[in-house]
């Protein structure tokens, strides 16, 4: 399989300020990249994608203002919480898709918690 | 995108086989049907991938009738280390991003 990384793997910050998480595909290149987040003992809700060189699409309830995603580089990819509440304490996963049959890859997540 | 029905639990004690199906009624005919493996805390984890019939590889098998509209995971002798939850989905195309349902937790034990 694929090799992703996120970075950090957890992190805690203080309520108003912003957290850049970054997501590399370390062996394969990513044409799209999604993003994924998860509450306790909930499943992945898919936040938005991103195609390389392009804007991201998010998904119904998602503020992109608030969950600014680029994609600059086919490797990769990062996912900025601005502003960040209590609320968005929450797993963030990572998942680019490229080129390589129809697996698809996960990263292995971010730990965001907001105080 | 073809909805996918699983048993929201199961429980097993070691060494045995567990097998989990899942129902996809309305899947398409370019549909594959793929099983993720999450451990708490962890991305998920790509377990197997099949199209028709039987695919099997190191860690499992997957069964799938001919019309399709379910797939059944078999873990064989499973182990402490299986507890995790287990995501059915379907997937239409490379590129397409994978919707996740609730999955099937499953639980091993001594």
């Amino acid at each position: 399989g694929a090799v992703v990384s996120q970075h950090p793997s957890w992190v805690i910050c203080k309520s108003g300020t912003s957290v850049k998480i970054e997501c590399r595909s370390l062996d394969f290149q990513a044409t799209t990249m999604f993003w994924y987040r998860q509450f306790p003992k909930q499943s992945l809700m898919l936040m938005a994608t991103s195609n390389e060189g392009s804007k991201a699409t998010y998904e119904q309830g998602v503020e992109k203002d608030k969950f600014l995603i680029n994609h600059a580089s086919l490797t990769l990819s990062t996912l900025t919480v601005t502003s960040a509440h209590p609320e968005d304490s929450s797993f963030y996963i990572c998942s680019p898709s490229g080129k390589k049959n129809n697996e698809q890859f996960f990263g292995p997540g971010t730990r965001l918690t907001v105080l | 995108l073809a909805k996918t029905t699983q048993p929201i639990s199961m429980d097993s004690y070691e060494g045995q086989e567990v097998n989990i199906t899942c129902s996809h009624n309305n899947i398409a005919t370019n549909d594959y049907i793929t099983w993720y493996q999450q451990f708490p805390s962890q991305g998920p984890r790509f377990i197997i991938q099949g199209y028709k019939t039987k695919v099997t590889n190191e860690v499992a098998s997957l069964f799938i009738p001919a019309d399709r509209k379910s797939s059944t995971l078999s873990l064989p002798r499973v182990s402490l280390s299986d507890t995790a939850v287990y995501y059915c989905l379907v997937l239409n195309q490379a590129g397409t991003a994978l919707i996740f349902g609730k999955g099937t937790t499953l639980s091993v034990s001594s």
